[in-house]
């Protein structure tokens, strides 16, 4: 029964770098989400989908982009990683089609630490 | 005014006491409110939904006032286990994707 996975769950980079993170869901979700998490912040909107092939800007968007090629999957790229981009990054996802959407709650994934050196 | 205020806390309590937190949110066109908990270090997870009407599950309680735009959560005879921070979300129906907005979170501690 695994829900929302992310992978990986650690990574270091360089600023510089580029690397994608990987979420899947098995619970035939529409929508699904990127967040990051950082002290005092609270959890701040990246991207989101709310469906195969299509994405849209959150609260944060800049320098990530995403890709939604597959239901299932939804991928969040870090095109030149800077030491601002230094955070946990949390995937969620949620609404099943027959079901009302603004009752529904998001289910997360267990968060990848990400470090931009 | 940010739109999902909580007093971060923390809050130390006794083994066996009963807490109560706050939350307010200033979009008054929101419908769906939730309280998630959080544990250091581990992803957001859901406690609750929150009806109109409140609701109780076991131990907690929640409850919802539209008219001053706030929401709280009860916690009966705590445990050391409920030691986490509790996440006060809303979904303000704006912008549509069932975007959610979280609270920055409460601290709870629970000590013996």
């Amino acid at each position: 029964n695994a829900g929302v996975t992310q992978t990986p769950k650690f990574r270091v980079l360089k600023t510089g770098q580029s690397m994608t993170l990987l979420c899947a869901q098995d619970m035939n979700h529409e929508y699904m989400y990127w967040y990051r998490q950082d002290p005092g912040m609270g959890l701040r909107l990246i991207h989101y989908s709310v469906g195969e092939g299509t994405t849209a800007k959150g609260e944060v968007p800049d320098g990530y982009n995403v890709s939604r090629l597959k239901k299932q999957n939804f991928l969040l790229g870090l095109e030149s990683a800077a030491p601002s981009q230094t955070s946990v990054y949390f995937c969620a996802s949620s609404v099943h089609r027959d079901r009302v959407a603004s009752d529904q709650p998001q289910h997360f994934g267990d968060g990848t630490r990400l470090s931009i050196l | 005014r940010k739109e999902v205020e909580q007093d971060p806390g923390p809050f130390n309590v006794p083994e066996g006491a009963t807490v109560a937190f706050n939350c307010t949110y200033s979009n008054s066109a929101s419908q769906s409110f939730f309280w998630y908990r959080q544990d250091c270090r581990k992803e957001p997870k859901l406690l609750m939904s929150v009806y109109s009407s409140g609701n109780e599950d076991g131990r907690f309680t929640a409850q919802l006032n539209r008219a001053s735009q706030y929401i709280s959560l009860l916690i009966r005879d705590s445990k050391l286990s409920d030691s986490a921070t509790y996440l006060c979300v809303v979904n303000p129906l704006t912008g549509g994707g069932n975007k959610l907005t979280f609270g920055t979170g409460t601290q709870l501690k629970v000590e013996l």
